[in-house]
C-alpha cells in the first residue's frame, strides 16, 4: 500500500523567496517519487522524479527535491520564486513497475509581488 | 510529438444521463491510466490498461463506470447512469514501459459536471 501526505494545501511566498513544498510518503516497496505541476486549464506536467541513484534530483524551472528515506520525505524546493511558479503542485508515489501512481491532495502555491 | 489528448474538455449532463469520455495516449505508449479528481481532493486512480488489457481496475468506484481500450490505442470511459457524485475532473495518462521509472504523461482532463 502507498500513500502521500502534502503538508499545507496553500503556500504563499514573495517573489524571490525560497519555495518549500512538503511531501511525505509511505510505501511497502522501494518508491518512485514524482512532483507534478498543474497550471490552470492544463494537464499535469512532470517537474522531476526520483527512481534510484542520486537522492538530490533536479528538475525543470529550477526546482529540485531530495529523497530522504529515513524521513520518508521528498520535499520540493526552489531558491527563488517567480510569479510564473504560481500553480498547483502534486507529489506522487508509485512502485518500481508501470503501475498506478498515488497522489497527495495538492498544494497551491501563490507568489506575491 | 503530440501529447495525451482528451475529449471533451468539459461536459455538463443531468443525473441519470450517460457520458463517454475519450483519451488518446501518446503514440506507442502501451500503458494508459484513468484518474479522477473530485471536489479539489486528491487525484485518485481509477484503472490501468496495458495495451488493450485491464491490468488494474481496483480504483473503479462501481459498475456504472465502464472503460475500454479497443485495439490498444485510444480509450473510452463511460459513465451510465451518471450520479451527482461523479462530478469532477477525469485525467488520462499514458506511459511507455521502459524499466526506467514510470513517467506518466497526463492529458488536460475532462471536467464533468452532473446536475
Amino acid at each position: 500500500a502507498q500513500s502521500v501526505t502534502q503538508l499545507g494545501s496553500h503556500v504563499s511566498v514573495s517573489e524571490g523567496a525560497l519555495v518549500l513544498l512538503r511531501c511525505n510518503y509511505s510505501s511497502s516497496v522501494p518508491p518512485y517519487l514524482f512532483w507534478y505541476v498543474q497550471y490552470p486549464n492544463q494537464g499535469l506536467q512532470l517537474l522531476l522524479k526520483y527512481t534510484t541513484g542520486a537522492t538530490l534530483v533536479k528538475g525543470i524551472n529550477g526546482f529540485e527535491a531530495e529523497f530522504k528515506k529515513s524521513e520518508t520525505s521528498f520535499h520540493l524546493t526552489k531558491p527563488s520564486a517567480h510569479m510564473s511558479d504560481a500553480a498547483e503542485y502534486f507529489c506522487a508515489v508509485s512502485g518500481p513497475n508501470a503501475g498506478k501512481s498515488t497522489f497527495g491532495d495538492g498544494t497551491t502555491l501563490t507568489v506575491k509581488p | 510529438e503530440a501529447g495525451v489528448t482528451q475529449f471533451p474538455s468539459h461536459s455538463v449532463i443531468e443525473k441519470g444521463q450517460t457520458v463517454t469520455l475519450r483519451c488518446d495516449p501518446i503514440s506507442g505508449h502501451d500503458n494508459l491510466y484513468w484518474y479522477r479528481r473530485v471536489m479539489g481532493k486528491e487525484i485518485k486512480f481509477l484503472l490501468h490498461f496495458v495495451k488493450e488489457s485491464k491490468q488494474d481496475e481496483s480504483g473503479m468506484p462501481n459498475n456504472r463506470f465502464l472503460a475500454e481500450r479497443t485495439g490498444g490505442t485510444y480509450s473510452t470511459l463511460k459513465v451510465q447512469p451518471a450520479e451527482l457524485e461523479d462530478s469532477g475532473v477525469y485525467f488520462c495518462a499514458s506511459s511507455y514501459t521502459s524499466g526506467k521509472g514510470n513517467e506518466q504523461f497526463f492529458g488536460p482532463g475532462t471536467r464533468l459536471t452532473v446536475l
